[in-house]
């Protein structure tokens, strides 16, 4: 079945970049998505890449997806404190509204 | 621009009970999906809700049903509760139905005791 993968930490200081990683089984999928958590919060949809495309950036957001991979990742330029959350990468599957999530990748930002 | 609001945020039953949790979509948005995250794991699927009824369901027991109205709101019930069904419940909303981008709410607490 479908299934994503994401490394669980990552610690960076202040300032430097940030990259979380995440892989992907269905190679069928719509789009594919970054969402934020922050403590006692929902999930804040921070950007997401069609299947079609390579990249796409967004103020300090870079996405790079790679299908023949199934690799997708988000570079976090000049990272700061209000960046440490929880960051989930989800998938679409094929032609439904069901998201499946990977466990989700603890950032810690350093001062 | 009101995004998507749940009610109520905390909630606390006991094994055997049953709930009522509440979910308002983003303006504009038709779709509502649920979905359960347990502690420390990312959500997972329960159903979703397109012009009033149910269209996709994950792997989850028919003791969580749910509903639409005609003004898209949603409700989730999950009927003879378990300790395992202690989690964040979130609703998501989008635009139609199928692959489209989900908005979340900030999600209902529920604890089981």
């Amino acid at each position: 079945g479908e299934d994503v993968e994401q490394s669980l930490f990552l610690s960076v200081r202040e300032g430097d970049s940030s990259v979380i990683n995440c892989t992907y089984t269905d190679s069928s999928s719509t789009y594919l998505y970054w969402y934020k958590q922050e403590p006692g919060a929902g999930l804040q949809l921070l950007t997401y890449i069609f299947s079609n495309m390579d990249m796409k950036q967004d103020q300090r957001l870079t996405v790079l997806l790679n299908k023949k991979d199934k690799h997708l990742s988000l570079r976090i330029a000049d990272t700061q404190t209000g960046d440490s959350a929880i960051y989930f990468c989800a998938e679409n599957e094929v032609n439904t509204g069901k998201l499946i999530f990977g466990q989700g990748t603890t950032l810690q930002v350093k001062p | 621009d009101a995004g998507v609001t749940q009610s109520p945020t905390h909630l606390i039953k006991t094994r055997g009970q049953q709930v009522t949790l509440r979910c308002s979509p983003k303006s504009g948005h038709d779709t509502v999906s649920w979905y359960q995250q347990a502690l420390g794991q990312g959500p997972q699927f329960i159903f979703q809700y397109y012009e009033e009824e149910e269209r996709q369901r994950g792997n989850f027991p028919d003791r969580f049903s749910g509903h639409q109205f005609p003004n898209y709101s949603s409700e989730l019930n999950v009927n003879a509760l378990l300790l395992g069904d202690s989690a964040l419940y979130l609703c998501a909303s989008s635009s139609g139905q199928g692959a489209q981008p989900q908005h979340f709410g900030d999600g209902t607490r529920l604890s089981i005791l």
